[in-house]
């Protein structure tokens, strides 16, 4: 079942612009990952935050998680034109049995 | 870093045939192998769990006799579409599991898809 909901469901912005993506989620997690994906191509992940951290960043990206509101939100900073994508949360909890769970995803559309 | 290879791309079969979808862990072993399906402009939805040496775990609503999962080393799973029908046309995705990746985390590691048209 998908457990994170991200926000909004399309995204259009003009290149050099932020995006900001939100994601929501109903259980207990270990941690929470952002992916993203070409049309028609795999996964490619992005980042990943642990349930202890709250902040962090990598280049571009700068990814906050809330475990109280359970809530995660990735900001793409100076966005450019390849960086239109689909983006996807997904949590992952602990255990042999971990897995992912996919949210519904964003797609962004970054306009030169 | 870590690779998985997914092949074919692409596949356009005929209606009642069977199709085999590879995926293949590069330069790593793992263990547990996911398989996903994708229908456009939705998100992944997982069908199963591969597990080396063991039985898949498949998600509710999956039907196991028709999507066989085999996952017989530690680098390869494969899933074939048995009797295939117009309605599992999709986009295959599989994906790799590898602890350590990220420090005590488990990695998630995924192919470039499979398109499988059913004509």
């Amino acid at each position: 079942s998908q457990q994170g909901e991200e926000d909004p469901q399309a995204l259009s912005i003009q290149e050099g612009e932020n995006a900001t993506m939100n994601c929501s989620y109903k259980t207990s997690i270990n941690n929470l990952q952002w992916y993203r994906q070409n049309s028609g191509r795999g996964l490619v992940h992005l980042i990943l935050i642990r349930s202890n951290e709250r902040e962090k960043h990598s280049g571009r990206l700068r990814v906050t998680l809330d475990t109280s509101k359970k809530s995660s939100s990735l900001l793409i900073t100076a966005s450019r034109a390849a960086d239109t994508a689909s983006y996807f949360c997904a949590t992952d909890r602990t255990g042999a049995n971990s897995k992912l769970t996919f949210g519904k995803g964003i797609t962004l559309s970054v306009r030169p | 870093g870590a690779v998985v290879s997914q092949h074919p791309s692409r596949v356009i079969c005929k209606s009642g045939t069977s199709v085999k979808i590879e995926c293949r862990s590069l330069d790593f072993q793992a263990t547990t192998m996911f398989w996903y399906r994708q229908f456009p402009k939705q998100s992944l939805m997982l069908m199963a769990t591969s597990n080396e040496g063991s039985k898949a775990t498949y998600e509710q609503g999956v039907e196991k006799d028709k999507f066989l999962i085999n996952h017989a080393s530690l680098t390869l799973s494969t899933l074939t579409v048995t009797s295939a029908h117009p309605e599992d046309s999709s986009f295959y995705i599989c994906s790799a599991r590898d602890y350590g990746q990220a420090g005590s985390v488990y990695g998630y590691t995924f192919g470039s898809g499979t398109r499988l048209t059913v004509v």
